[in-house]
């Protein structure tokens, strides 16, 4: 079974609408880690956004929050008031085991964002 | 902030000879490196992970003998492509940790392999 699942290949938003990308997970370990990043064409990986699998509150970092719900194993990333420079490729990635990050990310197939103006 | 210099960005080598790619954390000492593989349009595959002053772990699939890792020292990893062919053309990309923190995962700025 895939431990991190994107079903949205492609989504397409208007400039300054809120857009939602899915992101479900498996795993049987208490403690882990789930991670929202951002690849542009030039390729880098931008961090954007954490949840633990302790933390009661779901994350925000600005306009990205993270809809953790736990009981569904699911850590959609929320981005509003898109902007044309959010065009991108999405990754959701999930950490497990307790708190450190020289344990490995797997990552999920990626959900490619277009912001139309 | 943490940053990961990665070299070379681009690189176009023929097919039998070897390429090294080199990741040096600018500003933190990088216990675990890890190395992924990125083909167009798809994820980031897990190839290696490696702990300074240890032999890397491969993961399954990945030739050892092909794919050599070196983490000789904390600021300092290494890939090498050896014998590369036109297959092994991808985007390569690694990550630092300093094992320190929740989210404490820095990324190269990747290596583009082209295998003519």
């Amino acid at each position: 079974a895939q431990k991190i699942t994107q079903t949205q290949p492609g989504m397409f938003v208007q400039e300054k609408e809120a857009v939602t990308l899915d992101c479900t997970y498996d795993t049987s370990d208490p403690s882990y880690g789930l991670f929202w990043y951002k690849q542009p064409s030039s390729g880098e990986m931008i961090f954007l956004i954490y949840q633990g699998s302790y933390d009661q509150q779901n994350a925000t970092e600005g306009r990205y929050s993270l809809n953790f719900q736990k009981a569904r194993k699911s850590a959609n990333l929320v981005i509003s008031a898109s902007q044309l420079g959010d065009s991108a490729m999405y990754f959701c990635a999930m950490r497990e085991g307790p708190g450190g990050s020289n344990y490995k990310l797997t990552f999920g197939k990626g959900t490619l964002l277009t912001v139309n103006p | 902030g943490a940053v990961v210099s990665q070299h070379p960005s681009r690189v176009i080598c023929k097919s039998g000879t070897s390429v090294k790619i080199e990741c040096r954390s600018l500003d933190f000492q990088a216990t675990t490196m890890f190395w992924y593989r990125q083909f167009p349009k798809q994820s980031l595959m897990l190839m290696a992970t490696s702990n300074e002053g240890s032999k890397a772990t491969y993961e399954q699939g990945v030739e050892k003998d092909k794919f050599l890792i070196n983490h000789a020292s904390l600021t300092l990893s290494t890939l090498t492509v050896t014998s590369a062919h036109p297959e092994d053309s991808s985007f390569y990309i690694c990550s630092a940790s300093s094992g320190t923190g929740y989210y404490g995962y820095t990324f190269g700025s990747g290596t583009r392999l082209t295998v003519v």
